[in-house]
C-alpha cells in the first residue's frame, strides 16, 4: 500500500512565524504535490514537483515555498504566516494517474 | 467559468436509491477524468477514473465521459448511509498530471 505521511494532523501558529509543513511518501514517486482546502473552494493546487530539487508553481503559491531535497520529501513553507492562510493542507504524490493523499494538516494561524 | 464545476449540493437521496453527481469542465484537452470520495476530517481517496467516452463500471459505481458536451458523472446505484460524503470531481492538466478540482459536492444518504 502507498503510504503518504504528514507531519502534524493539527498545527496552531501565529502570524508572522514562519512554518514547515512536511510530506513523505515511500512508492518513489516522482511527482508530488501540496495542496489547500478551503469550504466552498475544494481543494486549490499551491506546488507541485516533478524531481529532486525541481519544483513549479501551480494555482496559489503566493506566500508558499517549497523545497524537495530527497525524492520521498517534499516540504511546504510559509515564510510569514498569516491568519489567511489558516486551512487544510494536503499533500498527494502521483503513479500514473492516481493521486494518493496524506492525511493532511489543519493549520490555524492566530 | 471556473475550470471544473459541479452540481451544487447538498444532495439528499433515500437508501437503496441512486444517486446522481455531475461535473463539468472547461479545457477540452484535458483526457483523464476522476471522482474522489471525502469522509468528513479524512482524506481524498479516488473511486472511479475514466479516459474515455461512455460508461465505466465498478461495482455500485458509474462514471459517464462525453468529451464533446465536456460532462462527466458518477452514479451511485443502491446508494447506502456509507456513501454519505463529499464527492470530488478532478480532471488532470499539464506535464506532471496535476489535478483540478471542483469544489464537491456534499451527498447524505438517508436510511
Amino acid at each position: 500500500d502507498v503510504k503518504v505521511t504528514q507531519s502534524s494532523r493539527y498545527l496552531v501558529k501565529r502570524t508572522g512565524e514562519k512554518v514547515f509543513l512536511e510530506c513523505v511518501q515511500d512508492m518513489d514517486h516522482e511527482n508530488m504535490f501540496w495542496y489547500r482546502q478551503d469550504p466552498g473552494l475544494g481543494l486549490r493546487l499551491i506546488y507541485f514537483s516533478y524531481d529532486v530539487k525541481m519544483k513549479e508553481k501551480g494555482d496559489i503559491p503566493e506566500g508558499y515555498s517549497v523545497s524537495r531535497e530527497k525524492k520521498e520529501r517534499f516540504s511546504l513553507i510559509l515564510e510569514s504566516a498569516s491568519t489567511n492562510q489558516t486551512s487544510m493542507y494536503l499533500c498527494a504524490s502521483t503513479a500514473d494517474d492516481t493521486q494518493y493523499f496524506g492525511p493532511g494538516t489543519r493549520l490555524t494561524v492566530l | 467559468q471556473k475550470e471544473v464545476e459541479q452540481n451544487s449540493g447538498p444532495l439528499s437521496v433515500p437508501e437503496g436509491a441512486i444517486a446522481s453527481l455531475n461535473c463539468t469542465y472547461s479545457d477540452r484537452g484535458s483526457q483523464s477524468f476522476f471522482w474522489y470520495r471525502q469522509y468528513s476530517g479524512k482524506s481524498p481517496e479516488l473511486i472511479m477514473s475514466i479516459y474515455s467516452n461512455g460508461d465505466k463500471e465498478d461495482g455500485r459505481f458509474t462514471a459517464q465521459l462525453n468529451k464533446a458536451s465536456q460532462y462527466v458523472s458518477l452514479l451511485i446505484r443502491d446508494s447506502q448511509p456509507s456513501d454519505s460524503a463529499t464527492y470530488l470531481c478532478a480532471v488532470t492538466r499539464g506535464s506532471a498530471r496535476q489535478l483540478t478540482f471542483g469544489s464537491g459536492t456534499q451527498l447524505t444518504v438517508l436510511p
